[in-house]
């Protein structure tokens, strides 16, 4: 099945700073989410972006699908934007994602 | 539109017993998946149910089962409860635009 790696697996920032989170997948992509897992559980979505490129806010995210990597860009971090980010890739025949193992995010005062 | 709900949040049970986690999808979803999150494994695919039928089924023992219903909510059991399926159970609903996941299940077994 498709590997999907995402690095670095822990960041620390103090409130203000921006950061760029990755995600390497091993295979052709037919879909690709990035989630933000909070402190209780829950996992929200934050984009579906199979290729290209999209913005929310503070938060945007570009996926090259030929090269195989997309990125998480989170500007003027604030201590909400603390937890886990995951990005989860389905590929080939599957729409099944796969998770990575995630990055960790800790945003200082 | 309401989310994906799942019940209940928490549980504990003892070691052989069985659980039965239940999930209602987005109105109008028909496709509900379920995942179990451990520190060990991260996120790990247990299966998807499609208009009542299993479309597709991860790499777990037959001691973990589901069902769903005509009106789309899925159930998922585990039957024979082990240490190791202590976990959060996260179940997703998803359409055109992915996923969407529920607040989880956590469960301990003791």
């Amino acid at each position: 099945g498709i590997q999907v790696e995402q690095s670095p697996p822990d960041l620390i920032l103090q409130e203000g700073a921006n950061s760029t989170l990755r995600c390497n997948f091993s295979d052709s992509v037919n879909n690709l989410q990035w989630f933000h897992q909070n402190p209780w559980g829950q996992l929200i979505n934050l984009f579906y972006i199979p290729s290209g490129t999209k913005q929310n806010g503070r938060l945007s995210a570009t996926t090259v699908a030929t090269e195989r990597y997309s990125l998480l860009y989170i500007s003027s971090s604030q201590t909400t934007d603390s937890g886990v980010y995951f990005c989860a890739v389905a590929s080939g025949g599957s729409y099944i994602p796969t998770f990575g193992r995630g990055t960790s995010l800790i945003v200082h005062p | 539109k309401a989310g994906v709900t799942q019940t209940p949040r928490y549980l504990i049970k003892t070691r052989g017993q069985q659980v039965t986690l239940s999930c209602s999808p987005i109105s109008g979803h028909r496709s509900v998946s379920w995942y179990q999150q451990t520190p060990g494994q991260g996120l790990q695919f247990l299966f998807e149910y499609f208009s009542e039928t299993q479309r597709n089924k991860g790499n777990f023992p037959g001691r973990f089962s589901g069902r769903q219903f005509s009106n789309s909510r899925s159930e998922m059991n585990v039957s024979t409860l082990e240490l190791g399926d202590s976990a959060l159970y996260l179940c997703a609903s998803s359409s055109s635009y992915g996923y969407t996941f529920g607040s989880g299940t956590r469960l301990t077994v003791v």
